[in-house]
């Protein structure tokens, strides 16, 4: 079946710019996250929703940053007056819930943003 | 708070050999460790987790709560073994997730 996608994979943003940034998990899954890689870094995670409750927030840098997930399956993440320390790449991933055996998530391909 | 460390940002290794990548993680309750490998231009994908004690491409780890460590061990490298690969400790309450992964090891086989 289909994976998670995301998109588009590559933006190119001027400083000030707003994006949004697209993820489309795999059907039925509960649990969508947000993270942050910086190159040479782990992911960072940003938030994470259950269905379409935001309900872990805590790791948006700023305030900036604003994701939702209205009806429970696709998900946005949009950056506000993009700064150059925004860049990095942005990786989408899904589960099927939280308890054991659900937790596995599965990633999309990322979204590389380069702010100039 | 959570913390994952790996303390090594490149492993290099020679076919053949014995490989173990190392991971610590700081939590005080009870964890659930996950092992994450990401090939050359490739997505980041589940290696393993600890709950399932298996063993997947020859790799395993054992949890040792007494050390707090999740190492990642094969006995016999192979040169498609080359690639990043993050541990992650998931903790959970109240339907809450928590994910925090370690930085990145890097392993290369060296054939």
């Amino acid at each position: 079946g289909a994976g998670v996608s995301q998109s588009p994979r590559y933006k190119v943003a001027k400083r000030g710019q707003d994006v949004a940034l697209r993820c489309d998990p795999i059907s039925g899954h509960v649990s969508l996250f947000w993270y942050q890689q910086a190159l040479g870094q782990g992911p960072e995670f940003l938030t994470y929703f259950q269905n379409e409750a935001q309900l872990d927030k805590s790791g948006l840098p700023s305030d900036r940053f604003f994701a939702e997930r209205p009806e429970g399956s696709v998900s946005t993440l949009k950056i506000q007056r993009t700064q150059q320390e925004d860049s990095a790449v942005y990786l989408c991933a899904s589960s099927l819930g939280s308890g054991r055996g659900r937790q596995t998530q599965y990633f999309g391909p990322g979204t590389r943003l380069l702010v100039l | 708070a959570q913390r994952v460390t790996q303390p090594e940002k490149l492993l290099s290794v020679f076919k053949g050999a014995p490989v173990e990548l190392k991971c610590n993680y700081s939590y005080s309750g009870s964890p659930e460790l996950f092992w994450y490998v990401q090939y050359s231009r490739q997505r980041l994908q589940l290696l393993l987790r600890h709950i399932s004690r298996e063993s997947i491409k020859g790799f395993t780890a054992d949890l040792n709560k007494g050390e707090t460590s999740f190492h990642l061990k094969k006995p016999f490298a192979q040169e498609e073994d080359s690639a990043m690969y993050y541990c992650a400790l998931y903790t959970t309450g109240g339907g809450y997730q928590k994910v925090t992964f370690g930085i990145g090891t890097k392993l290369q086989v060296i054939p």
